[in-house]
């Protein structure tokens, strides 16, 4: 079956943009997460929604950061303002609800800002 | 919170040698564990997990990882390498009923001919 996706692969801006990035999670996964995965950092946790629960938001490093997802599938992050040390590969993985300490992962989304 | 530390950025191996990639958490309760691998420009791969049923878990493409509590260790073995298995490989934790995961740093795989 489909795995998660995510759009679109690479996204160049110029500092001080905004930007989008889209997930599409595993049709009928309950829970998506985001993380972020850059040189300096290593992979991070970023944002955590399960079903109808609030977001579990502990890992965003600035409030330029944020997140929603709609009708409990598919998730935007948004980054504001964009800085250079934005830059990072943007991960977004889902997993279901009876097995839901298991992550599939989608390919990423590459940041780079200029 | 959970902490995990692979020991060793970058390992280089022969071709048909043995693969040992070492993974140490930081939990007096165990946890759930990982190990995912990374190819280049794509997004990790779920290799194997430990979820408490057994210690020794057999994953993926001939890798296994042994969970030892008194060492509070998960190190990820394959008997014989191939040139497939050069990639990225990072160790990741996470804890009951806060699935949000910890990664470790990463170690790299080479694999000589």
């Amino acid at each position: 079956g489909a795995g998660v996706s995510q759009s679109p692969s690479n996204k160049v801006t110029e500092k001080g943009k905004d930007v989008e990035l889209r997930c599409d999670p595993i049709s009928g996964h309950t829970a998506l997460y985001w993380y972020r995965q850059s040189l300096g950092q290593g992979l991070e946790f970023l944002i955590y929604f399960q079903g109808n629960s609030a977001p579990d938001k502990s890992g965003l490093p600035s409030d330029r950061f944020s997140a929603e997802r709609t009708g409990g599938s598919v998730s935007t992050l948004t980054i504001q303002r964009t800085q250079q040390e934005d830059s990072a590969v943007y991960l977004c993985a889902s997993s279901a609800r009876q097995d839901e300490e298991t992550q599939y992962f989608g390919p990423g989304t590459r940041l780079l800002v200029l | 919170a959970q902490s995990v530390t692979q020991l060793g950025s970058h390992v280089s191996v022969s071709e048909g040698a043995l693969v040992l990639l070492r993974c140490n958490y930081s939990s007096s309760v165990p946890p759930y564990l990982f190990w995912y691998v990374q190819y280049p420009n794509q997004g990790l791969q779920l290799l194997l997990k430990y979820t408490s049923a057994a210690t020794l878990v057999k994953g993926i493409n001939g890798f296994e990882a042994e969970f030892k509590k008194s060492e509070t260790s998960f190190h990820l073995t394959k008997p014989s390498a191939h040139m497939s298995d050069a990639a990225e490989y990072f160790c990741a934790v996470s804890d009951w009923g806060d699935y949000k995961l910890s990664f470790g740093a990463g170690t790299t795989v080479t694999v000589r001919a």
